[in-house]
């Protein structure tokens, strides 16, 4: 079945820090792979996507590049900053309509 | 673009009510989708419609969940005889499908509190 794993949070990061979020994910075929963001008392916002394999998603400053030989879409961003602290969900879409969620990893930013 | 706008944003009702939730989604968009996020989890998807056709539910949706669609634009979701287990935040999401999947967006959700 589809499934995505993501890294446990909360991840605690000083302003200006690198960050790396991991998600790997299990799919039959060729699933298209998003990260979503959820800031506190509001819905998901689409952050980037990636549709086939060696795609880079960017925004904001965000990148993930969608690895099918690691099955892995792992979010970067070189220097975050005090408003990225929210909740980032990795997602996958494999046809059927529904995304499959990770977890979620919480983020928080220190000045 | 308005967006996709959930009413309302917070409910709270005894165990044994019933409930019901709006969507209005992104006014072009053909597909609307519900899912239910519970505290520290990722959203799982309960059920999408593409027009006013239901496509697939999740084994999630029982018996006491009903959502329809009825001309194509806005949702409802009702819950009959809540329980306590149904205390979750619930998202609706649209997206345009024709000619390959775009993205869904979601809406800032409904809280339901069961006391």
């Amino acid at each position: 079945g589809n499934s995505v794993t993501q890294m446990e949070g909360p991840v605690t990061l000083s302003e200006e820090a690198f960050l790396t979020i991991n998600c790997t994910y299990t799919a039959t075929g060729y699933p298209s792979l998003f990260w979503y963001v959820q800031y506190p008392g509001e819905g998901l916002q689409l952050l980037l996507k990636a549709t086939k394999a060696d795609d880079k998603g960017s925004n904001k400053g965000f990148e993930a590049t969608y690895r099918k030989e690691t099955t892995s879409f792992h979010l970067e961003k070189g220097s975050v900053q005090v408003s990225d602290s929210a909740v980032y969900f990795c997602a996958l879409y494999n046809q059927g309509g529904k995304l499959i969620f990770g977890q979620g990893t919480e983020l928080s930013v220190k000045p | 673009d308005t967006g996709v706008s959930q009413d309302p944003r917070h409910k709270i009702t005894k165990r044994g009510q019933n409930v019901t939730f709006r969507c209005d989604p992104i006014s072009e968009h053909n597909r609307l989708y519900w899912y239910r996020q519970t505290l520290g989890q990722g959203p799982e998807f309960l059920t999408y419609f593409q027009n006013e056709a239901q496509l697939e539910k999740s084994r999630l949706l029982s018996d006491r969940f009903s959502a329809e669609r009825p001309k194509g634009s806005f949702s409802t979701l009702e819950i009959q005889r809540t329980e306590q287990g149904d205390s979750a935040m619930y998202l609706c999401a649209s997206s345009l499908s024709g000619g390959g999947e775009g993205p869904q967006h979601f809406g800032d959700g409904t809280r339901l509190s069961i006391l």
